[in-house]
C-alpha cells in the first residue's frame, strides 16, 4: 500500500467552526507533513512531524494545531479560522526524514473553504 | 536554502522527449535535488532525485551538471497526462527531518 489518505476531500466551515483533517498512510514511514497549498501558488510546508514528535513548526498561527496520535496517523485541528486560510491542505509522508530514499508521498488532500 | 530558478512554462509535442531545466547555482555539497510533479488539483508526486551523478528510472531521467550548479529533469516520450507543473527542490536538512521547499515551478503542457 502505497497511498497516503486525506479526509475529508471538501470542507466549508464558519469562522467559529471547529473542524479537523484527518490523514493516514500504512506505509511504515516515521516522518509526517502538513502543507498548505493557495490557489496557482506552490504548496508552503507548515509542519512536520519525525517518530510522532513535531519537530518542525513553520510559524502556523495557533489556529492551527497538529497531532500525531501513532505513526500511522496525522490530524490538523482547526479552531477560529479566517477566510484567508482557505486553501487546498495536504498531508505527506516519507521514510524516516533522513535516509537517502525520502521521498515524500502525498495525499490528494483536503479543499478548505472558510466563509 | 539552496534557491532554484525554472522557467515559468513550457510546451512540448506529444510522444516528444520533455527536457526540463533548472538552475540551483547556490546548492551545498550534501545537498540533494529532487522533481516533483502536480497534476491539476492533486497532491504532488515525486519523480526523481539525485545527488551529482545521473539518475534514470521508470518515470524520467536526470542529467546533473558536474558542478552541479544546474539539472534537467527528461521525460522521454511525453503523453498528454504529463501534463503537470513540474517543481525542481533543493533538499534541506533540518535537524531530524527534511524540508522540501517549493519554488513556483514549471508548467508544463503536452500538445496532441
Amino acid at each position: 500500500d502505497t497511498e497516503v489518505t486525506q479526509t475529508p476531500k471538501h470542507l466549508v466551515m464558519g469562522m467559529t467552526n471547529k473542524k479537523s483533517l484527518k490523514c493516514e498512510q500504512h506505509m511504515g514511514h516515521r516522518a509526517m507533513y502538513w502543507y498548505k497549498q493557495k490557489a496557482k501558488k506552490p504548496p508552503e510546508l507548515m509542519f512536520v512531524y519525525s517518530y510522532e514528535k513535531l519537530s518542525i513548526n513553520e510559524s502556523v498561527p495557533s489556529r492551527f494545531s497538529p497531532e500525531c496520535p501513532n505513526s500511522s496517523l496525522l490530524n490538523l485541528h482547526l479552531h477560529a479560522l479566517q477566510p484567508e486560510d482557505s486553501a487546498l491542505y495536504l498531508c505527506a509522508s516519507s521514510h524516516d526524514g533522513t535516509s537517502y530514499y525520502n521521498e515524500q508521498f502525498f495525499g490528494p488532500g483536503t479543499r478548505l473553504t472558510v466563509l | 536554502d539552496a534557491k532554484t530558478t525554472q522557467p515559468t512554462s513550457m510546451d512540448c509535442a506529444e510522444g516528444r522527449a520533455a527536457n526540463l531545466p533548472c538552475n540551483h547555482s547556490t546548492i551545498s555539497g550534501n545537498e540533494y535535488v529532487y522533481w516533483y510533479r502536480q497534476i491539476h488539483s492533486q497532491g504532488p508526486q515525486y519523480i526523481i532525485h539525485g545527488l551529482k551523478n545521473n539518475e534514470t528510472n521508470e518515470m524520467a531521467s536526470l542529467i546533473i551538471t558536474e558542478d552541479r550548479k544546474s539539472s534537467t529533469l527528461i521525460l522521454p516520450h511525453a503523453t498528454l497526462r504529463d501534463t503537470a507543473v513540474y517543481y525542481c527542490i533543493v533538499r534541506v536538512a533540518w535537524g531530524g527531518s527534511e524540508k522540501l521547499v517549493f519554488g513556483k515551478g514549471t508548467k508544463l503542457t503536452v500538445n496532441p
